[in-house]
Formats: C-alpha cells, sequence, structure tokens
C-alpha cells in the first residue's frame, strides 16, 4: 500500500511569492492534517480537513490556507511568504477523523529567501 | 488549554542500554489521546502506539513499553537493550476531543536520542 505522498520534496522561494504544496493520503484514507516543522517552534498543527471540510485549524495566519478535492488530495496554500515561512511542511492522513494514527509523508521542504 | 513537555531536549546512551524519555501533558478535557512518534534522520515520523484517557494499562511491545499514569499525567516510554537504530527524535503527542470528528494534534519538543555503540 502506498504511503503519503507530498510533492514537491523541496522548494525554494523569495519573500512575497505563494506557493502551494500537494498530499496525496494513503488509499481510503479521508483524513488530512498538514504540520509545520522547524528547529525554533518544532511540530505546529496547521489543519484538518476531512470529506472536503476543514475540520480543525492551529493557530497560523490567514496566508496559510487548504483545501481539500473529493479524492482526498489535499493542498496547501501559503501566500506573501515570509522568511519565517522556512520549514519542513508535513502532512499525515488517517483513516478517519477523530484521534487515529496518523501517517506521515517525507515532507516539502520549504526554504524562503 | 493542551500542551506537552519533554524535558529531555537530548539523551545520549550506550548500545544495550535502557533508556526511558519522558512525556508529561495538560489538557482540560476528560477524553483524549496520547502518542508517541518516532522521527529517524530520514525525516519521516513514523507511529509507534496510541492511549486513550480511560486506558491506563501499560503496553509492552518488543523493547518498547509505555507508562501511562494519569496521577502524574505522565506518559513515559521506555526502550530496553538500546540499539544503534534507535536513534531519532521521539515525540510525544496529545489529541483533544472535538465533537465528533476533528483531532488537533499538540506535539511536545521532542527529544533526540543517540545510541552510540
Amino acid at each position: 500500500k502506498a504511503g503519503v505522498t507530498q510533492t514537491p520534496r523541496y522548494l525554494i522561494k523569495t519573500r512575497g511569492q505563494q506557493v502551494t504544496l500537494s498530499c496525496s493520503p494513503i488509499s481510503g484514507h479521508r483524513s488530512v492534517s498538514w504540520y509545520q516543522q522547524t528547529p525554533g517552534q518544532g511540530l505546529q498543527f496547521l489543519f484538518e480537513y476531512f470529506s472536503e471540510t476543514q475540520r480543525n485549524k492551529g493557530n497560523f495566519p490567514g496566508r496559510f490556507s487548504g483545501r481539500q478535492f473529493s479524492n482526498s488530495r489535499s493542498e496547501m496554500n501559503v501566500s506573501t511568504l515570509e522568511l519565517g515561512d522556512s520549514a519542513l511542511y508535513l502532512c499525515a492522513s488517517s483513516s478517519r477523523a477523530g484521534h487515529q494514527p496518523q501517517h506521515f509523508g517525507d515532507g516539502t521542504r520549504l526554504s524562503i529567501l | 488549554a493542551q500542551k506537552v513537555t519533554q524535558a529531555q531536549t537530548e539523551i545520549s546512551v550506550v548500545e544495550k542500554e535502557d533508556v526511558t524519555l519522558d512525556c508529561v501533558y495538560e489538557t482540560r478535557d476528560t477524553t483524549y489521546y496520547l502518542f508517541w512518534y518516532k522521527q529517524p534522520p530520514s525525516g519521516e515520523l513514523v507511529f509507534l502506539i496510541r492511549r486513550n484517557s480511560f486506558d491506563e494499562q501499560n503496553e509492552i511491545s518488543g523493547r518498547y513499553s509505555w507508562n501511562f499514569q494519569k496521577s502524574t499525567s505522565s506518559f513515559n516510554f521506555t526502550i530496553t537493550a538500546s540499539q544503534v537504530v534507535d536513534s531519532a527524535v521521539y515525540f510525544c503527542a496529545l489529541s483533544e476531543a472535538h465533537g465528533n470528528y476533528g483531532q488537533n494534534f499538540v506535539f511536545g519538543p521532542g527529544t533526540r536520542l543517540s545510541v552510540l555503540p
């Protein structure tokens, strides 16, 4: 069974640009969550989607948004990039919403110049 | 508000030693879930265990064991006879109930374990 797939693996952007990251969950998983991992702040929850609806949102500014498609694939968008957005962005999927073990992808490493 | 504390930033042990990773959590919910994840140098987070707040039974899986104590809000993880392959960052996480759906994981800062040969 294929794992969680995130694309791209690496991305370099400049301040002010926007970026879209993609996540394909494990087949059959309907819940997708996004996390930001930085050395200073650790792992922080961004948001969770289930059946195309955002179910939960962490404490991030509105520049961070996401969506989920009918096939459960999810995208995360960050607009007006700032230097502090440089991080590893992790996507995780689970079979259903509600405290299930999450299966993580390898992440997208975003660097802002 | 929910919070997870892992007081040990880094631990180094020699192979075959036992090591315990501490996790202390804070939550106002009576229903919640606790998790441990491993992040090896390759970067991918690997799920190890989930515990709900109503199940205080300790669990053993091979060389891994977990001690959940609600009285002290702790969910500690012990590796017996550590091996070099156990070297990784270990994260403890808490998920509170939010109705029927939705989960908001809070991760601890992680403990970097180095097992030396």
